[in-house]
C-alpha cells in the first residue's frame, strides 16, 4: 500500500518551454501533497506544499509564478515548470500524506529527472 | 529554528560489521520523527516513524530508536543490498504538515 508515482520519470525539454509533471497517488487519497527538489548529493529541499482544492503554499525563493501547481483532485498534483531554463535542471520528487487522520508520514513518489537544454 | 542534523556525512562498512547512524534534532514540539531510505536516482522509500522518547521499531536489519535529542538508526550485520543514503527527517508541532529533512548519511556495505 501506500504508492505514488511520477510522470514523466525523465524528461529533456529546449530552453523557454514548459514542463508539467504528473503525482498521483495510487492506493489512497491525499488532501496534502508536497514537491520537493533535490540536487546531486544533497538532501530534499521542499519547494511547496499543496492542498486539494486550494492554492498551494510555496516556501520562501520560490517562485510561484515559475512553478504552477494544481491540486485538482484527492489523488492528483501537478507541477508545471514555466518558461524552463538550464538552472531548472534538477531531481523533482513529489510526496503524498494520506487523508487518514492515523497518517504523519509522507510516501514518495520516484522522482522525476528533468534536463533543461 | 528547527533543525535536523545527521551523522557521519558517508559510512563505509565491511559485511557484517554492525554500525549506527545518528540524526541529532532541535524543534519545538516534536510530533513525529521519520526514516527514510534513498537509492541513487529514485524516491526516498518510507522505513520508520517514531513519536515519543523511548520508542523502538524494528524492520529486517534496522531498528531506530528515539532520544529526546536524537535518533539512532542501527544497522546489524548489513549486506551489500543496504547500500543507500539514510534520511531522518522530523514533523515539529509548529510546521503544520511540512516536514524537514536532514542531509542524509552515505552508506556503503563491502562485500
Amino acid at each position: 500500500g501506500a504508492v505514488v508515482s511520477q510522470h514523466p520519470s525523465w524528461v529533456i525539454c529546449k530552453s523557454g518551454t514548459s514542463v508539467k509533471i504528473e503525482c498521483r497517488s495510487l492506493d489512497f487519497q491525499a488532501t496534502t501533497m508536497f514537491w520537493y527538489r533535490q540536487f546531486p548529493k544533497q538532501s530534499l529541499m521542499l519547494m511547496a506544499t499543496s492542498n486539494e482544492g486550494s492554492k498551494a503554499t510555496y516556501e520562501q525563493g520560490v517562485e510561484k509564478d515559475k512553478f504552477l501547481i494544481n491540486h485538482a483532485s484527492l489523488t492528483l498534483s501537478t507541477l508545471t515548470v514555466t518558461s524552463a531554463h538550464p538552472e531548472d535542471s534538477s531531481f523533482y520528487i513529489c510526496s503524498a500524506r494520506p487523508s487518514a487522520t492515523s497518517y504523519n508520514e509522507q510516501f514518495f513518489g520516484p522522482g522525476t529527472r528533468l534536463t533543461v537544454l | 529554528e528547527d533543525q535536523v542534523t545527521q551523522s557521519p556525512e558517508a559510512l563505509r562498512l565491511q559485511e557484517g560489521e554492525s554500525s549506527s547512524l545518528n540524526c541529532s534534532y532541535t524543534v519545538s514540539g516534536l510530533r513525529g520523527l521519520f526514516w527514510y531510505r534513498q537509492d541513487p536516482g529514485k524516491g526516498p522509500e518510507f522505513l520508520f516513524t517514531l513519536y515519543s522518547a523511548g520508542e523502538e521499531k524494528e524492520k529486517e536489519r534496522l531498528k531506530a530508536t528515539l532520544t529526546k535529542k536524537e535518533s539512532f538508526l542501527h544497522i546489524t550485520a548489513p549486506k551489500p543490498e543496504d547500500s543507500a543514503t539514510y534520511l531522518c527527517a522530523v514533523q515539529a508541532g509548529s510546521s503544520a504538515s511540512k516536514i524537514i529533512f536532514g542531509s542524509g548519511t552515505r552508506l556503503s556495505i563491502r562485500p
